[in-house]
C-alpha cells in the first residue's frame, strides 16, 4: 500500500511558466510534509516544508498548498527556470521518519 | 548550516568483500540518522533508522546481518555492506534528523558498484 502518491511522473514546462506537482497521503498521523529537489548523482535537498496546521507556505518562487481534509498537498514553482530542471520528491513524515512519493522529473525548456 | 557529508562518494568493490560508508553531520548533532538506497529513476527506499548509542531499526525486508549500521557518536553513523554482491550495487544516501525533530538533511550519496 503506497502511503504517498505523487503526480505527475514527469512534467515539461516552458521557462517562466508555473510548475505544479501534486501529492496525496493516506495516514492522518503524518505531521510534516517536505519537498525535496534532487539533481542526478546528488542527494536530495530540502526545498520547502509545511506542517498540517498551515494551509499555505511560500518561500521565494516555491509555494506549498496544503489541504488537510482532502489529504493532499502540492508544490508550485513560479517563474520556472531551466536550472529548476530536476527530480522533485514529496514526503510525509511522522516522528521524523519520512515516506517518499515516487518523484516527478521536471524539465524546464528555455 | 545543517550539512551532512558522506564518504566515500563512490566505491567499486569485488563480490564477496565488505564496504563501509560513513555519514557525518558536520555542524549539528544528530541523535537520529536514516539510511536509504535509491535505484536509478526510482524513489528513496528507507533501509534503517539509526539512533545514537542504540541498535538500528531495520525496515521490513532489509537484512540486518548484511547491512550493518553503527551510530557510535552524535555526528557519525556508518553503514557496512557485508559480503557484497552485484545486486547490492546502488546509490546509498544517509540523512540526519534536524534539531527540531521534523526536518531531515541528506548527504550527497555514495554510489556503490559491486563487480
Amino acid at each position: 500500500q503506497q502511503q504517498v502518491k505523487q503526480s505527475p511522473q514527469s512534467l515539461i514546462v516552458q521557462k517562466g511558466g508555473i510548475s505544479i506537482i501534486n501529492c496525496a497521503y493516506e495516514n492522518t498521523a503524518f505531521d510534516y510534509f517536505p519537498w525535496y529537489q534532487q539533481f542526478p548523482g546528488k542527494g536530495p535537498a530540502l526545498l520547502i516544508a509545511i506542517r498540517p496546521d498551515v494551509s499555505e507556505k511560500k518561500e521565494g518562487r516555491f509555494t506549498i498548498s496544503f489541504n488537510k481534509s482532502a489529504k493532499q498537498f502540492s508544490l508550485h514553482i513560479m517563474d520556472s527556470q531551466p536550472g529548476d530542471s530536476a527530480t522533485y520528491f514529496c514526503a510525509a513524515s511522522m516522528g521524523g521518519k519520512s515516506t517518499f512519493g515516487d518523484g516527478t522529473t521536471l524539465t524546464v525548456k528555455p | 548550516g545543517a550539512v551532512v557529508s558522506q564518504h566515500p562518494s563512490w566505491v567499486i568493490c569485488k563480490s564477496g568483500t565488505s564496504v563501509k560508508i560513513e555519514c557525518r553531520s558536520l555542524d549539528f548533532q544528530a541523535t537520529t540518522m536514516f539510511w536509504y538506497r535509491q535505484f536509478p529513476k526510482q524513489s528513496l527506499m528507507l533501509m534503517a533508522t539509526s539512533n545514537e548509542g542504540s541498535k538500528a531499526t531495520y525496515e521490513q525486508g532489509v537484512e540486518k546481518d548484511k547491512f550493518l549500521i553503527n551510530h557510535a557518536s552524535l555526528t557519525l553513523s556508518t553503514l557496512t555492506v557485508t559480503s557484497a554482491h552485484p545486486e547490492d550495487s546502488s546509490f546509498y544516501i544517509c540523512s540526519a534528523r534536524g534539531t527540531t525533530g521534523f526536518e531531515q538533511y541528506f548527504g550527497p550519496g555514495t554510489r556503490l558498484t559491486v563487480t
